[in-house]
């Protein structure tokens, strides 16, 4: 079966970078995109953008672009995202998806001076 | 790029039937949706992929009481016999070739 499983919760101060791993299993890593969409406390989904780990191809949401990285070892069949010059309002629970069928546990980055 | 438009809450009693909405926006009618529900401190869970037909296909284990259809722009999310568990919200989602986006959400109260 399907399994994404995220790293831990992150704590970080305002500016630094952040960088959320996505491990997968249960099926062919390089066959789907992989999807980070992140939620901020009491709000709704927010997709952030895609990785194609057959080919590294990427697509960021607009207002992230210039800030996010979204990479993939497919050695380890694990996907990345990095988020940098963190602000308050990047503090969220962010998911990754596969298919859009199959959710990551989640992963708590605090920004807080 | 599609917009879609959820209610920001609905109610209903246990063991009753509801009906909950998401609305594509205009020139997106035909686009296919997915239905995600987030239970409180949870990640969210796929619940179904629903075309402009009707016609909808669930995710693994998800229970005979939840149903999709379509009227036009609309798609809809019935969920019958509502259980306590079924207190949530419920996303729905849709994508074209570049992007993807997420509705705002209905959070469901069970009475």
């Amino acid at each position: 079966q399907v399994q994404l499983v995220q790293s831990g919760a992150e704590v970080k101060k305002p500016g630094a970078s952040v960088k959320v791993s996505c491990k997968a299993s249960g099926y062919t890593f390089t066959s789907y995109d992989i999807s980070w969409v992140r939620q901020a406390p009491g709000q709704g989904l927010e997709w952030m953008g895609w990785i194609s780990a057959n080919n590294g191809n990427t697509n960021y949401a607009q207002k992230l672009q210039g800030r996010v990285t979204m990479t993939t070892d497919t050695s380890t069949s694990t996907a990345y995202m990095e988020l940098r010059s963190l602000r308050s309002d990047d503090t969220a629970v962010y998911y990754c998806s596969v298919r859009g069928t199959h959710w990551g546990q989640g992963t708590l980055v605090t920004v807080s001076s | 790029q599609p917009v879609l438009t959820q209610s920001s809450s609905a109610s209903a009693s246990l063991g009753s039937s509801v009906k909950l909405t998401c609305t594509l926006s205009s020139g997106h009618s035909g686009y296919i949706i997915a239905w995600h529900q987030q239970q409180p401190g949870k990640a969210p869970r796929y619940l179904m992929k629903l075309e402009g037909s009707g016609s909808y296909n669930k995710g693994s284990g998800v229970p005979d009481r939840f149903s999709g259809s379509s009227s036009g722009a609309d798609r809809y999310l019935t969920i019958s016999n509502l259980q306590s568990e079924d207190e949530a919200d419920y996303y729905c989602e849709t994508w074209d070739s570049n992007t993807r986006v997420f509705g705002g959400g209905t959070k469901l109260t069970v009475l």
